[in-house]
């Protein structure tokens, strides 16, 4: 089915270990993005990708890193995962000047 | 600044008793605006976009309108199922895809 998967939905790590959120669209999308949501802060952009090879920081980008090899698969790493960065995380991907199109979130908890 | 407010928080509805939803915006420049449906424990659904003031986007109880300040998203006769978070976003007439996201409506409808 054509959409947009994540990988792990749940995952509980502790503080300083690095973790990777995988995802995966099918639709060719070129544009893809990772966002957070915290309750009272709604949804903030972490990275944003504009095509393979092409990435740039959003609004929250201290502690994440991205890549984006292939075009449809766009992977955030925490490289040493801390309290505050529990949280629902989102990918997302479009077309330019279009609506974005979201998985379904991974809820990571930092212990 | 960019920035989206949705108003209520929270609203209570009985089924069949009709509202609407504000979103508004303080932006720079306005290229288009989303309006989203988002479930707990998934991710954002789009619903509408909207480019210019005075266009109506329509879908079974839900109608969306735009002004050059705000948009409404109406509810007619509302069901239980029609509970969820409703959120709406500003896509910013930008160089790259940049959404400013509001924290949302949490609408719930009672039988």
């Amino acid at each position: 089915d054509a959409g947009i998967t994540q990988s792990p939905r749940y995952k509980i790590t502790e503080t300083g270990r690095q973790v990777t959120l995988m995802c995966h669209q099918t639709w060719s999308h070129s544009y893809m993005f990772w966002y957070r949501q915290d309750l009272g802060h709604g949804l903030r952009l972490i990275y944003y990708s504009a095509a393979a090879d092409i990435t740039d920081k959003g609004e929250v980008p201290d502690g994440y890193v991205v890549s984006r090899s292939k075009t449809e698969n766009f992977p955030l790493t925490l490289e040493s995962a801390t309290r505050s960065q529990t949280s629902v995380y989102f990918c997302a991907s479009s077309e330019p000047n279009s609506p974005l199109h979201f998985g379904n979130g991974t809820r990571l908890t930092v212990t | 600044e960019d920035q989206v407010t949705q108003s209520p928080e929270a609203l209570r509805l009985q089924e069949g008793e009709s509202s609407s939803l504000n979103c508004s915006y303080t932006v720079s420049g306005l290229r288009g605006l989303f309006w989203y449906r988002q479930d707990p424990g998934k991710g954002p659904e789009f619903l509408f976009t909207l480019y210019s003031a005075g266009e109506e986007k329509e879908k079974e109880r839900l109608k969306a309108t735009l002004t050059k300040k705000e948009s409404f998203l109406h509810i007619t006769a509302p069901k239980p199922e029609d509970s969820a978070t409703y959120l709406c976003a500003v896509l910013l007439n930008t160089g790259f895809q940049k959404l400013v996201f509001g924290t949302g409506t949490r609408l719930l409808v009672s039988p």
